[in-house]
């Protein structure tokens, strides 16, 4: 079974700079699709940024950008130019890339706070 | 707009009492999934549904039921077995694989906090 790590509970980040928030996984498969959701207090799930594996370039998405390495089973988050809206949990999450619909496995979140 | 919609948004249970938490969709969605949030767990899967009339145990189905009538909908019981019943419910849908569009990303509802009395 797969499985993702967030090592990090809680970060945090002063107002315009930058932060990288780190995720790493465990599978045996080679095709699969990973992601960054931010959960607001509001707690509605939010899709930050995508990267499918196949890819070797890097997902970018305004000021969030990932640096993925498959070898090492890695998936940073950056975020650039902190915004105090960026303050949330953030939670990497995996998923097969196989036919029909396989659930996400989900890290256990870094809550991300913004300082003014 | 098509969407996710979960309710009710609170939901109190007593002890030994049998809740349903309510998940509709209208995107057309093959897929629904049941999702539990405890504080410092992240997201943990109860049910998942790739198809109406199926499904199959997450890592979390004990104490839960649900069932999948209709493909719109995907409602969860959480029976008076489930003994720490209290936490954050999501529910969310995908597309299926093999029509032509992306399939990976999950739609997420917004949420049913279940808190015990």
């Amino acid at each position: 079974a797969q499985t993702v790590t967030q090592s990090q509970p809680e970060m945090s980040v002063q107002e315009a700079e930058t932060v990288t928030l780190s995720c790493t996984y465990d599978t045996s498969e080679s095709d699969y699709y990973l992601f960054w959701y931010k959960q607001p207090p509001s707690r509605q799930m939010i899709l930050v940024i995508r990267q499918e594996a196949y890819k070797q370039q890097n997902a970018t998405e305004n000021r969030f950008s990932v640096n993925f390495q498959k070898a090492a089973k890695s998936f940073s988050l950056k975020i650039s130019d902190s915004q105090l809206g960026d303050a949330a949990m953030y939670f990497c999450a995996y998923r097969s890339a196989g036919s029909g619909n396989t659930p996400l496995v989900f890290g256990k979140g870094t809550r991300l706070s913004v300082i003014a | 707009d098509g969407g996710i919609t979960q309710s009710p948004k609170y939901l109190f249970r007593k002890e030994g009492q049998n809740v349903t938490l309510s998940c509709e969709q209208n995107l057309n969605h093959d897929a629904m999934y049941w999702y539990r949030q405890d504080p410092g767990q992240g997201l943990r899967l109860i049910y998942y549904s790739q198809i109406v009339n199926d499904f199959q145990k997450g890592d979390i189905a004990e104490g839960y039921s649900v069932s999948r009538e209709k493909k719109e909908s995907f409602p969860l019981t959480v029976t008076s077995a489930q003994k720490n019943p209290t936490a954050f419910y999501l529910c969310a849908s995908s597309i299926a694989a093999g029509l032509g569009v992306t399939n990976e990303k999950l739609f997420f509802g917004s949420g049913t906090q279940l808190s015990v009395l």
